[in-house]
């Protein structure tokens, strides 16, 4: 139990364009969603956390203008880079809390998405 | 603010010999949880084990046991008898009962040798 999955696995975009990393708890409802991003060689950074149907709450230093979080739903959770810019390459991890029969403070993570802008 | 510090960038372990990853944290909280994440190289995190302030027994995981030092804030892991796929980045992580954010220390990288 507890699967978070994560998609895509891997993208690449033009400078400019826009891109959306989804996150899905796939056997549990997940009240909370994170997302992390991580440099080569270096540790998980959070970015934003959120709750289902609330706007979400980013982290000191990260533009919410230019990472949009959604969280729709209990399951589902996106992070969509907006005009994307070469600084912006960076591993994206999101995890998940929630569901009746897990622990009430662990986070389950995805598997990351690699995301690389030319 | 809370912090937490891993003081080895790097280490490591012949097989099935034992290792221990040293972990600091520093907060004012009492209650507070502390983790230990394993990331291979296929980036998955993966839980390794988890310990409640308020328990005093460290916590157990088969091979895998952590040295809870709550007065001196210090949650190191052992492994024993060390495998090959142990070869990992290890994070140790702190959350307060309170913010529900996980903090993570900078890693350690750990290569096991046959």
């Amino acid at each position: 139990g507890a699967v978070v999955s994560q998609h895509p696995s891997r993208v690449i975009c033009k400078s400019g364009t826009s891109v959306k990393i989804e996150c899905r708890s796939l056997d549990f409802q997940a009240t909370t969603m994170f997302w992390y991003r991580q440099f080569p060689k270096q540790s998980l950074m959070l970015m934003a956390t959120s709750n289902e149907g609330s706007k979400a709450t980013y982290e000191q230093g990260v533009e919410k203008d230019k990472f949009l979080i959604n969280h729709a739903s209990l399951t589902l959770s996106t992070l969509t880079v907006t005009s994307a810019h070469p600084e912006d390459s960076s591993f994206y991890i999101c995890s998940a809390r929630g569901g009746a029969e897990n622990s009430p403070y662990e986070q389950y993570f995805g598997p990351g998405t690699r995301l690389t802008v030319t | 603010a809370q912090t937490v510090t891993q003081s080895q960038p790097e280490m490591s372990v012949q097989e099935a010999e034992t290792v221990t990853l040293s972990c600091t944290y520093d907060t004012s909280e009492s209650n507070y949880y502390l983790f230990w994440y394993k990331q291979p190289p296929s980036r998955q995190m993966i839980l390794v084990i988890r310990q409640e302030a308020y328990k005093q027994q460290n916590a157990t995981e088969n091979r895998f046991s952590v040295n809870f030092q709550k007065a001196a804030k210090s949650f190191s892991l052992k492994i024993s008898d060390s495998q090959l796929g142990d070869t990992a980045m290890y994070f140790c992580a702190f959350m307060t009962h309170n913010t529900d954010k996980l903090i993570f220390g900078t890693g350690t990288r750990l290569q096991v040798f046959p």
